[in-house]
């Protein structure tokens, strides 16, 4: 089954402890993103990967930091998490083709990430 | 990009149709619209997409008007399952730079289908 998934699915840290969500995509899709989901803000884009070891930030990208060793994997790595990192975290993968087909993304069930 | 407009709720019966209007009176000739769905806190779902001719998948049907200022998702037979938030989404489908890919989700559409 085509799929991302992502672990931990729930996660309760402290302040400054380095923490790694991992995310997986079993299609070979080239393009894989992680966005953060907070009520009111809709979701926003953290970093973006289009391919093996080619990775750039999004719009939220402070905090944060991703690899991509590998075309499988997306972990996003928060070196010292703070409470405004509290949030429900997604990844996504796609294609990495152009044309209209690069909005058809397949997302993670998602990770929620208290900080305290 | 062309902004969106859809309303924040809406309430359909089981065994309905839902439709679901988006308006984006800004869209350009080369925007696609996108709809996806988000179930309560699931990762959101990738629906359909169209350009301006009607689309159907084995999830819904996708009516953009001739003028393509707005269009209707349309579920044809809602289950309760379809409760979800619904976003419509425009996006320029060739363009390349470092917004390419990126999905921006609005408030979208709560949708709750009751029995």
């Amino acid at each position: 089954e085509a799929q991302v998934t992502q672990n931990p699915r729930y996660l309760i840290t402290v302040t400054g402890k380095k923490l790694t969500v991992t995310c997986s995509q079993n299609m070979n899709h080239e393009y894989m993103s992680w966005y953060r989901q907070d009520p009111g803000l809709g979701l926003r884009q953290i970093y973006y990967s289009m391919n093996v070891e080619v990775t750039d930030k999004g719009d939220v990208p402070e905090g944060y930091k991703v690899s991509r060793k590998e075309k499988r994997n997306f972990p996003l790595i928060l070196e010292s998490p703070s409470p405004n990192q509290t949030s429900l975290y997604f990844c996504a993968s796609r294609p990495g083709r152009l044309g209209p087909t690069a909005y058809e993304q397949y997302f993670g069930p998602g990770t929620r990430l208290t900080v305290t | 990009d062309a902004k969106t407009t859809q309303p924040p709720s809406m309430d359909c019966a089981e065994g309905r149709a839902a439709n679901l209007p988006c308006n984006h009176s800004t869209i350009s000739g080369n925007e696609y619209v996108y709809w996806y769905r988000q179930i309560h806190s699931q990762g959101p779902q990738y629906i359909i997409h169209g350009l301006k001719n009607n689309e159907t998948n084995e999830m819904a049907s996708l009516i953009i008007t001739e003028d393509r200022k707005s269009s209707t998702l349309i579920l044809p037979h809602a289950t309760l399952r379809d409760t979800a938030v619904y976003y419509c989404i425009v996006r320029v489908g060739n363009a390349g730079g470092t917004s390419y890919g990126k999905l921006t989700f609005g408030q979208g559409t709560i949708l709750t289908v009751h029995p």
